[in-house]
C-alpha cells in the first residue's frame, strides 16, 4: 500500500535549527511536497523536490533521497511564528497526493 | 484576486439532513479538488475534476457528491450527512493535475453533524 510515515510532534528551540523527517512508499513517484498549516488554516505551499538532494529557500530547505524514499525540512533560525504543522505528501504514478499525518513543531522561547 | 473561495466557514448538520460545501477560485485552474481532515491523519481525497464537466472519485467519496459546471465552482453535496462526515473540509486547486503544480487551498469549512 502506499503509506506517509512522519513524527506526530516536535518541539524546539527559538533561533535554533529543527530537521523534521518524512518517509513514503508509493506506487511510482513524481515529487515530493511540503505544506506548512498553522492551526485553524489552511495549508500553504512551502517546497517541491523531484530530483535527489537539497533544495534552499530562504530559512526553509528540504532534501529528497529517491532510493531511500526519505524527504526532510530543514528549518533555521526558528520564530515563534514556525510554530504550525508541516505535512509531507508524494505523488503516485497517478498524481494522486498521498499526504503525511503532519508533524506539530512546537517553538518555545 | 481572491483565490479559492469556500462556504460556510462552519456549519452544523443533524443527520440525515443535506447541503452543499461551495468553492470557487478566480485562477483559471483547470484541477479542482475535495479534501476532508481529520485529526491524527492525513488529507484524504474526496472527489476531482481536471476541467469543467469531468469529475472522479477519490479515497473517500461515499456519501458525497460533485458537479463541475464551470471551471470556476466545485460544489460538494452530502446527500444525508452522517456523523462520521463530521470534519474539516478543504477544497484545493491547481494549474493542472500532474508535475509540481502546487495546491491552493480554501479557507476550510468545519462541518459538525449531530
Amino acid at each position: 500500500g502506499q503509506n506517509i510515515d512522519q513524527p506526530t510532534e516536535m518541539t524546539a528551540t527559538e533561533g535554533a535549527i529543527v530537521q523534521i523527517n518524512c518517509t513514503y512508499q508509493t506506487s511510482g513517484f513524481n515529487g515530493l511536497f511540503w505544506y506548512q498549516q498553522h492551526a485553524g488554516e489552511a495549508p500553504t505551499f512551502l517546497s517541491y523536490n523531484v530530483l535527489d538532494g537539497l533544495e534552499e529557500k530562504g530559512r526553509f530547505s528540504s532534501f529528497l533521497s529517491r532510493s531511500k524514499g526519505y524527504s526532510y525540512l530543514l528549518l533555521k533560525e526558528l520564530q515563534m511564528k514556525d510554530s504550525a504543522s508541516y505535512l509531507c505528501a508524494a505523488t503516485d504514478s497517478n498524481y494522486q497526493l498521498i499526504w503525511g499525518a503532519g508533524t506539530k513543531l512546537i517553538i518555545k522561547p | 484576486n481572491a483565490g479559492v473561495t469556500q462556504t460556510p466557514k462552519f456549519q452544523v448538520l443533524k443527520t440525515g439532513q443535506s447541503m452543499t460545501l461551495q468553492c470557487a477560485q478566480d485562477m483559471n485552474h483547470e484541477y479542482m479538488s475535495w479534501y476532508r481532515q481529520d485529526p491524527g491523519m492525513g488529507l484524504r481525497l474526496i472527489h476531482y475534476s481536471v476541467g469543467a464537466g469531468i469529475t472522479d472519485q477519490g479515497e473517500v467519496p461515499n456519501g458525497y457528491n460533485v458537479s463541475r459546471s464551470t471551471t470556476e465552482d466545485f460544489p460538494l453535496r452530502l446527500l444525508s450527512a452522517a456523523p462520521s462526515q463530521t470534519s474539516v473540509y478543504f477544497c484545493a486547486s491547481s494549474q493542472a493535475s500532474s508535475g509540481a503544480n502546487v495546491l491552493t487551498f480554501g479557507a476550510g469549512s468545519r462541518l459538525t453533524v449531530l
